[in-house]
This record gives structure tokens, sequence and C-alpha cells, in this order.
């Protein structure tokens, strides 16, 4: 299977801060990439989707990617104790069928 | 009005048993999935179906049966479970490919004693 690599965290921001999520994918092929939110004990939600290279706004989040370099990233502008969370970087498989997730970067924003 | 529902929420049983995980969405999408989360919040693709067609088998064993007799409905059918086959497991669905938005029932949490 084609990796989707994040750094685990914590990764901990002091609120109003800019918190900066990255993720790195194997498959060069890949064409569609996301941002997942995960509270803990609920089940992921759509955040943010990049298909491309370059910057994507919405709100308070950047969504960023450079497919020379098979990176992404996600900001977070003004970080808010309610965006303490883990965020899921996915990449689409080649079918089409099925999104990689990476395996997260937990999130927490100190009051 | 739930938009994809997955029951039981929990599930505890013994090694060994035969357990059944069942989903239905009723937002009218065509791809629906299986998705294992392990106790290190890894989201692993099981399967993926599209108009009740099987499109992807992730290397599950053959323990595992995902069934779908309408494209609202996949179910998940375990036999002779084991003790790593403790997780969380997230029926998902997408209105055509994955390359739109997934949403996500609620979880059913496995343990295996």
């Amino acid at each position: 299977q084609k990796e989707v690599e994040q750094n685990s965290g914590p990764l901990s921001v002091p609120e109003g801060a800019i918190a900066s999520l990255n993720c790195t994918y194997s498959d060069r092929g890949s064409q569609s990439f996301f941002w997942y939110r995960q509270y803990s004990g609920k089940s992921p939600e759509l955040i943010m989707f990049i298909y491309s290279n370059g910057d994507k706004e919405d709100g308070r989040f950047t969504a960023q990617l450079n497919k020379a370099s098979q990176y992404v990233s996600l900001l977070i502008r003004d970080s808010q104790p309610s965006d303490s969370a883990t965020y899921l970087c996915a990449v689409n498989m080649a079918s089409g069928y099925a999104l990689n997730f990476g395996k997260g970067t937990s999130l927490l924003v100190t009051p | 009005d739930t938009a994809v529902s997955q029951t039981p929420k929990y599930l505890v049983t013994q090694m060994g048993n035969d357990k059944s995980i069942k989903c239905e969405q009723n937002l009218g999408h065509d791809t629906m999935y299986w998705y294992k989360q392990d106790s290190k919040k890894f989201l692993k693709i099981m399967f993926s179906y599209n108009n009740k067609e099987l499109i992807i088998n992730e290397t599950v064993p053959n323990r595992f049966s995902p069934k779908s007799p309408d494209k609202a409905h996949l179910n998940l059918h375990i036999n002779s479970l084991e003790l790593g086959d403790s997780a969380v497991y997230f029926c998902a669905s997408s209105r055509g490919s994955a390359n739109e938005k997934l949403f996500f029932g609620s979880g059913t949490q496995l343990s295996v004693l």
C-alpha cells in the first residue's frame, strides 16, 4: 500500500497562534488530497481538500500542495482550544475508490 | 436523521465467535466503505463498494466478509474473531469516487476478549 506519512505529535501551540501540520505521500500518481479532523471518540470529518498545486484557503484553514515534493500541509490560523483534535491527511488511491490515510497528527491548543 | 448509521456502537465478544456490523446510508451515495482504526488511530481501508460491486479488498483476511444487498447498505460479517480484530470499525459513504467527501458513521468499537 502506498504510504502517507505524518508526524504523530502531539503538536502543542498556544491559543491564537498558527498551527502547521505536514504530510508526505509516496504515490506520484495521486491527484486528490484531503484533511480530516477527528475529535477523540468521534468519527473523522472533512475540513479541507485540494487538487492543484498551490494554496487553498477556507476561513482559518489553508491547505498547501506541492506535487513535485509530494508534500501537503494544513495551516490553522488563530488556533482555538476547540481545534484540539487529531488531523488526518488522506490521499486518493489509484483506483479512485478509497483514500489512504496517514496516522494523524495530534494537535493541542493551549489557552 | 443520521446520514450514515452503523450498529451496534459497541460489540464485546469472545475469541472464536462470529459477529456482524450493519451500515446504512440515506444520502443516495453510490460508494460505501469499511475502514478499520486501530489503537494507534491508524485508519486503514478494508473494502470499497460502488453500486453494490466490490471495488477494493485491501488484503483483508477472508474471515471478513462484506455484503452489499443494495447500494444503501454495506454490512460486515466477521468469522472466528481474534484478539487482533479489536478496533473501531467505521463505515463511510461518498457520492461517487473517493475524490469526493467521505461521510463517516459513528463507528463500532469491537472488543475481542
